[in-house]
């Protein structure tokens, strides 16, 4: 497998623009997580799927930023309008509940957010 | 879910084995200990989990003290693409709720020639 690919690997934009992250989970996997990372809070979940259905996005920062998850996949982060705050590098995570009932989360090589 | 503390950084020499700590000292019976790192500029990469007994895959050993409030992660043979930030995480096994995968801010390794 290819692992878990995110696009675009960078994106640049200007404040007030919307801004659309791409994710494809590994095939099999059934949870699927979106994280951000920036030097002050470090990496933070924002929310999870569970067979493309949202579970929890209570770290979802505020309405601006909205996931949706239309089929096992393909996922979609969506800030509307991005500010320059948004700024950040954004990961796409999958994993399955395993044989032993523990998971492994596998990441993707991240989108860099710049917001201007 | 049990916090975890870890050295900020450490340095290694490039061959030489590289032993990270981490304190979990309020880990309860259910939760697992996990170990990530994350080489600069992409995603956090697993390397290893383990409930009570010491583990080893192709990556790197893990250490579990009897009473499981302390790991030591052991990379046997550092290189210098190993340099990282090396993140230590307890979590509930087969259970996936909301926040409960947490990234402390890790221990930033340095192998150095």
């Amino acid at each position: 497998d290819a692992g878990v690919i995110q696009s675009p690997r960078h994106e640049v934009t200007e404040m007030g623009q919307e801004v659309t992250l791409r994710c494809k989970p590994i095939s099999g996997h059934d949870y699927l997580f979106w994280y951000r990372q920036t030097m002050m809070r470090g990496l933070e979940l924002l929310i999870y799927f569970n067979n493309n259905v949202p579970i929890d996005d209570s770290g979802m920062p505020e309405d601006r930023f909205s996931a949706k998850m239309p089929n096992a996949s393909f996922s979609t982060l969506k800030i509307q309008p991005s500010e320059p705050r948004d700024s950040a590098v954004y990961f796409c995570a999958s994993s399955q509940y395993g044989l032993a009932g523990v998971d492994t989360q596998y990441f993707g090589p991240g989108t860099r957010l710049t917001v201007l | 879910d049990a916090k975890t503390t870890q050295p900020t950084s450490m340095d290694c020499a490039e061959g030489r084995a590289a032993n990270l700590p981490c304190n979990h000292s309020t880990i309860s019976g259910n939760e697992y200990v996990y170990w990530y790192r994350q080489i600069h500029s992409q995603g956090p990469q697993y390397i290893i989990h383990g409930l009570k007994n010491n583990e080893t895959n192709e990556m790197a050993s893990l250490i579990i003290t009897e009473d499981r409030k302390s790991s030591t992660l052991i990379l046997p043979h550092a290189t210098l693409r190993d340099t990282a930030v090396y993140y230590c995480i307890v979590r509930v096994a087969g259970v996936i709720v909301g926040q409960n995968f947490v990234f402390g801010p890790g221990t930033r390794l340095s192998v150095l020639p």
